[in-house]
């Protein structure tokens, strides 16, 4: 199916635990952007790129690392999972820059 | 920091009437101004944006209105209904095709 799809759709994990989370596009977007949502913080960048193996951080990139060995796939792992990093994960994809497409999210409980 | 401004952060609204959100916006170099609506569990959706060499688009009950000058922008729903309950987002485009986002206000309407 064309789109952006994230996996898993939820997610529960333990303090300190690595967890990767999934994001898949079918357009071959050249950029994708990883956000987190948490009550009243809006939309905040996690880490963006711009093509395949061409990554850079955004607004609150600690914590976290990225990839895009693959211009379709972009994963986020948090590498030592803490409380903090409790949140609604989005990732997002353009081709040209105007209207970003995101996926459904990822909502991610660090226990 | 480039940064943009939403208000209100809570807009409730007699079903049939009108809603206005309001953004103002600080790189004066910015170009393209997307709205997306987000419903619950869900992630944000475009609905519409407007590019600066426009001062206002419509989209059925949907408008955008552009002013350059003064730096701002502003959502205008017109007979709303109660699927417009969601909460809505503006951006602006900065550098490297990335989207400065607004707060988010929270439309309530109310039967």
């Amino acid at each position: 199916d064309a789109g952006i799809t994230q996996s898993p759709r939820y997610k529960i994990t333990e303090t300190g635990r690595q967890v990767t989370l999934m994001c898949h596009q079918t357009w071959s977007h050249s950029y994708m952007f990883w956000y987190r949502q948490d009550l009243g913080h809006g939309l905040r960048l996690i880490y963006y790129s711009a093509a395949a193996d061409i990554t850079d951080k955004g607004e609150v990139p600690d914590g976290y690392v990225v990839s895009r060995s693959k211009t379709e796939n972009f994963p986020l792992t948090l590498e030592s999972a803490t409380r903090s990093q409790t949140s609604v994960y989005f990732c997002a994809s353009t081709g040209q820059g105007y209207g970003y497409t995101f996926g459904s999210g990822t909502r991610l409980t660090v226990v | 920091g480039e940064n943009v401004e939403q208000h209100p952060s809570t807009l409730s609204v007699q079903e049939g009437d009108s809603a206005v959100i309001k953004c103002t916006y600080s790189d004066s170099a910015s170009n393209y101004f997307p709205w997306y609506k987000q419903e619950l569990g869900k992630g944000p959706q475009l609905i519409i944006d407007i590019r600066s060499n426009v001062g206002e688009k419509k989209d059925q009950r949907i408008a955008v209105t552009l002013n350059k000058t003064a730096k701002h922008f502003s959502l205008h729903i017109t007979e709303t209904q109660p699927e417009d309950s969601a909460v809505y987002f503006c951006a602006a485009l900065f550098s490297n095709y990335q989207l400065i986002w607004g707060a988010g206000t929270k439309l309530i309407i109310k039967p």
